[in-house]
């Protein structure tokens, strides 16, 4: 264990369902991230928190939404994906946005 | 140009082997330097973390920065098939709240 859980490790749903990914830190860090990991291409950032408040929405589709209710906990809600939006989401925290993220062990996402 | 480049491979290499990895970026504003090791179903990890240019040593690893010339390097000495997993760079600035600018990743294998 990192120190960053998420859940749940693998989901597969629907083009109409709705589900969230769940995040949990007990690092103490004040800032926390998602990522999207797809094949063959960089991490792709997708959401900053710093001290609960968004920072960074790297025009993400509003189909993603997160949301940070406190300092420890992150979720991504997730509804009318698509297909390409398969992949692994991974979120990371860290004490600061230029030091090194601890990352969780991800969430592998299909949508079929 | 992106930002920060790094050639996916993938590179195989016997047991025992001297594996150098390395990234290139454009942004010469980019101060700390970081390597995370990425395991097959994990989140990436923070192996080396330097600031400014410069070398570090931890173990069989090795951290080179170049500033001038834009370029991070990785050695790691006799490698291992523990070694084998994907290998990130990662910088970012030194002020402001940009987040961490991640290459693509380098999958490497060490063959036994």
């Amino acid at each position: 264990e990192t120190g960053v859980t998420q859940t749940p490790r693998h989901l597969v749903m629907g083009m109409t369902n709705k589900k969230s990914l769940k995040c949990e830190q007990h690092l103490g860090h004040n800032a926390m991230y998602w990522y999207k990991q797809s094949a063959k291409k960089p991490l792709e950032l997708m959401f900053v928190y710093n001290f609960k408040e968004q920072t960074e929405n790297n025009s993400v589709p509003s189909r993603f939404s997160p949301e940070c209710p406190n300092s420890s906990h992150l979720f991504l809600h997730l509804h009318t994906l698509q297909p390409e939006d398969s992949a692994l989401y991974l979120c990371a925290s860290s004490q600061d946005v230029q030091r090194g993220y601890t990352f969780g062990s991800g969430t592998r996402l299909t949508v079929v | 140009q992106k930002e920060v480049e790094q050639d996916p491979g993938p590179l195989s290499v016997p047991e025992g082997a001297i594996v150098s990895l390395n990234c290139t970026y454009s942004n010469s504003a980019f101060q700390y330097f970081m390597w995370y090791r990425q395991y097959s179903r994990k989140g990436p990890e923070l192996l080396m973390y330097t600031y400014s240019s410069g070398n570090k040593e931890d173990g069989r690893f090795t951290a080179q920065v170049d500033k001038s010339s834009k370029y991070i390097s990785l050695f790691i000495r006799d490698s291992q098939p523990s070694d084998s997993a994907t290998y990130l760079c990662a910088m970012s600035e030194q002020t402001g709240n940009t987040p961490l600018v991640f290459g693509k990743g380098t999958r490497l294998s060490v063959i036994a």
